[in-house]
């Protein structure tokens, strides 16, 4: 069965810092990965999502992240992160599993961005 | 924009009891889930539901769980006699597309709290 780990479980860095976030997977085979985002109080939202083609994919709020297949990795990125930006963070792995595809979440990594 | 949206917010039940959780799915969506997540640890993949039945299940969703759409409109998750283990937050999320090979996009809903004593 496919995992996905997330090695930062707690990350707090000042406005302006630079953030990557690692995420790993274990499945050799198709994958969809994806970056979600949850603010406080808030429900999950999805930051961006890769499919198919350029591996370095964008998405909203000045996120991106790149997918490196031979490394299985999915890191999130951000050049200079904002104090609205403290949330909790999730990398998701849907891998084919027969006809279908299971979405599997990684742990989490909670970040604070302090002013 | 439209939204998942679910109810209760927070459920709070005694042990054995039977609890049922209600979503309401983005009307157009054709894919529904259910995912769990355990005080402090990684949201768990529930069960898959599309054309009025299940896609996908994991181990956790054992004989107690059980999904219906009773009408065109809601989605509910069914725990009938429940354990101290199911405290946790449950996510209603749906989609329009899933076997696709592209995976579509999952919207969330923003959980309900299940707590039992």
């Amino acid at each position: 069965a496919q995992s996905v780990s997330q090695h930062n479980h707690h990350v707090i860095l000042s406005e302006a810092a630079s953030l990557e976030l690692g995420c790993n997977y274990s499945y050799g085979g198709t994958v969809n990965l994806f970056w979600y985002v949850q603010y406080p109080g808030q429900h999950l939202q999805l930051l961006l999502k890769y499919f198919s083609g350029d591996p370095l994919v964008k998405g909203i709020k000045g996120f991106e992240a790149e997918f490196i297949k031979s490394k299985f990795s999915f890191n999130l990125r951000k050049p200079s992160v904002q104090w609205s930006d403290t949330a909790e963070y999730f990398c998701a792995v849907n891998a084919q599993s027969g006809g279908s595809y299971i979405p599997t979440f990684g742990r989490g990594t909670s970040l604070i961005v302090h002013p | 924009e439209p939204e998942v949206t679910q109810t209760p917010s927070h459920q709070v039940t005694q042990m054995g009891q039977e609890v049922i959780l209600r979503c309401v799915p983005i009307s157009n969506h054709l894919y529904f889930y259910w995912y769990r997540q355990i005080l402090g640890q990684k949201v768990e993949f529930l069960v898959s539901f599309y054309n009025n039945e299940i896609s996908e299940k994991s181990e956790i969703f054992d004989d107690q769980f059980s999904v219906e759409r009773p009408d065109g409109s809601n989605f509910t998750l069914k725990i009938r006699s429940t354990k101290l283990e199911d405290s946790a937050m449950y996510f209603c999320a749906s989609s329009e597309i899933w076997t696709s090979p592209t995976g579509d996009t999952q919207y969330f809903g923003p959980g309900t709290r299940l707590t039992v004593l």
